[in-house]
């Protein structure tokens, strides 16, 4: 399985403002993906990011709020725009696994934001 | 309807205990699924795949899938305070399909 880490590993942020979450991986993987967890409800996927193309952002979830980047075939990054106490939550990123075995993902540690 | 529905528990086995773990899903495509374990604070951590119906076994885990009847459990056997964590089921009906993931179960297993 892959390494994956997160930045930051938690965060407390006010009302309206920004934060930028930074994952990285130990090996070069196609696709990556950005999950939300809150408290009681299941993994939600946010969007797809391959590297060198658009994201796919799945249905409720939308590029102004959540803008992601995948310069290269090791990095991405999540933003969260425009904060609210809405968006408090567990973000998550994950890649596919290299064994070959379809939608086998590896998860990093998470980011543990709270907004005010 | 949920598409996959999970007992969100909390569970608490005193150890040495089996532990039965289950999620049912309504999505008959569906013919890859996951058991993935969550410690607080911590990211989930895949334990077990398998495809189609059939028994896996690793260790003390055993994932067991019913397709017929769209049930997949997780069996722990001999559990440990280790063991204590929230287990997420994940199913997909594979190639670029998303991932579904159930709401988790909370277990505790008592030393």
């Amino acid at each position: 399985s892959a390494v994956i880490s997160q930045k930051p590993s938690r965060d407390i942020c006010q009302r309206g403002t920004s934060l930028t979450i930074q994952c990285q991986v130990d090996s070069q993987v196609t696709m990556m993906f950005w999950y939300r967890q809150q408290p009681g409800q299941s993994l939600t996927l946010i969007a797809t990011a391959n590297q060198g193309s658009e994201a796919t952002y799945e249905s409720g979830f939308v590029i102004d709020k959540f803008p992601i980047s995948r310069p290269n075939l090791t990095f991405s990054t999540l933003t969260v725009s425009n904060m609210s106490p809405e968006d408090s939550s567990i973000y998550l990123c994950s890649v596919e696994g290299r064994g070959g075995r379809d939608n086998e993902q590896f998860f990093g540690p998470g980011t543990r934001l709270t907004v005010l | 309807q949920k598409e996959v529905e999970q007992d969100p528990g909390p569970l608490s086995v005193p150890e040495g205990a089996i532990v039965s773990l289950n999620c049912t899903y309504s999505n008959s495509a569906f013919q890859y699924f996951m058991w993935y374990r969550q410690y607080s604070r911590k990211g989930p951590e895949l334990l077990m795949y398998t495809y189609s119906s059939g028994n896996k076994e690793d260790g003390r885990f055993t994932a067991q899938v019913d397709k017929s009847s769209k049930y997949i459990s997780l069996f722990i056997r001999d559990s440990q305070p280790s063991d204590s964590a929230t287990y997420l089921c994940a199913m997909s009906s594979g190639g670029y399909q998303k991932v579904t993931f159930g709401t988790g179960t909370k277990l505790q297993v008592i030393p």
